[in-house]
């Protein structure tokens, strides 16, 4: 089987950081990606992971550890406009590259 | 550069009443998708085409078909609708797998805006 497992909500306040982590489960596994979406908005692609360690890209970075099966999405410096739904999505290498996503984290970011 | 384009972007039906919804992309990219979204339940893949003439089924494929006859635009058929389809669709596109996977990295989706289908 394959899953994804990520909190489902997260709050933070402005200029805070906040870590959204996802653990998995997927045979065939390759590399796992980010995704950000607003409300009413479609997903846009954030971040990707093909190995171990950090990728930095202005304000988010993310994080993946095979061995653990485990990564994170790490926001700094919040900002109102950060207030979205966050998705981590693994790449599986069977017949063909699919994205399967996790249910998704909400964060919400105050004043 | 419009990018992915579903229509429609709205639409209600009637139990067994059926619909096609239509996915074009201009990027000529290889990859299209059709996910469904449902509240508390992310992304769900429902098919998927690796180029012209191909599909393939996703996670959740039953009451749905697809065809791919030209490269650019993916449709998504209903045969006949149930209550259980309502959902928000998106559909999305991604270049050249493998060779190209392995050299960027990252097989990196673009999305369309969304179709919301209410089935009464």
């Amino acid at each position: 089987g394959q899953s994804l497992e990520q909190p489902s909500e997260v709050t933070a306040v402005e200029g805070a950081i906040v870590q959204i982590n996802c653990t998995y489960q997927t045979s065939g596994f390759y590399g796992l990606s980010w995704y950000q979406q607003h409300d009413g908005g479609a997903p846009t692609f954030l971040s990707y992971n093909g190995l171990d360690g950090l990728e930095e890209t202005g304000r988010f970075s993310s994080f993946l550890s095979r061995s653990d099966s485990y990564g994170y999405l790490l926001l700094q410096e919040l900002q109102m406009k950060d207030s979205a739904s966050y998705f981590c999505a693994a790449g599986r290498t069977d017949s063909s590259y699919k994205l399967i996503f996790g249910s998704g984290t909400r964060l919400l970011v105050r004043p | 550069n419009a990018g992915v384009t579903q229509t429609p972007k709205f639409r209600v039906l009637k139990t067994g009443q059926s619909m096609t919804l239509l996915c074009a992309q201009d990027m000529n990219h290889e990859y299209m998708y059709w996910y469904r979204q449902d509240p508390g339940m992310g992304l769900r893949l429902i098919h998927y085409s690796v180029g012209e003439g191909t599909t393939a089924k996703g996670e959740v494929p039953d009451g749905y078909n697809v065809s791919r006859l030209k490269k650019q635009n993916f449709l998504l058929g209903l045969e006949s609708a149930a209550p259980s389809q309502t959902s928000v669709y998106f559909c999305a596109s991604s270049p050249l797998g493998t060779e190209w996977l392995l050299e960027a990295g990252a097989n990196v989706l673009t999305f369309g805006a969304g179709s919301r289908l209410t089935v009464l």
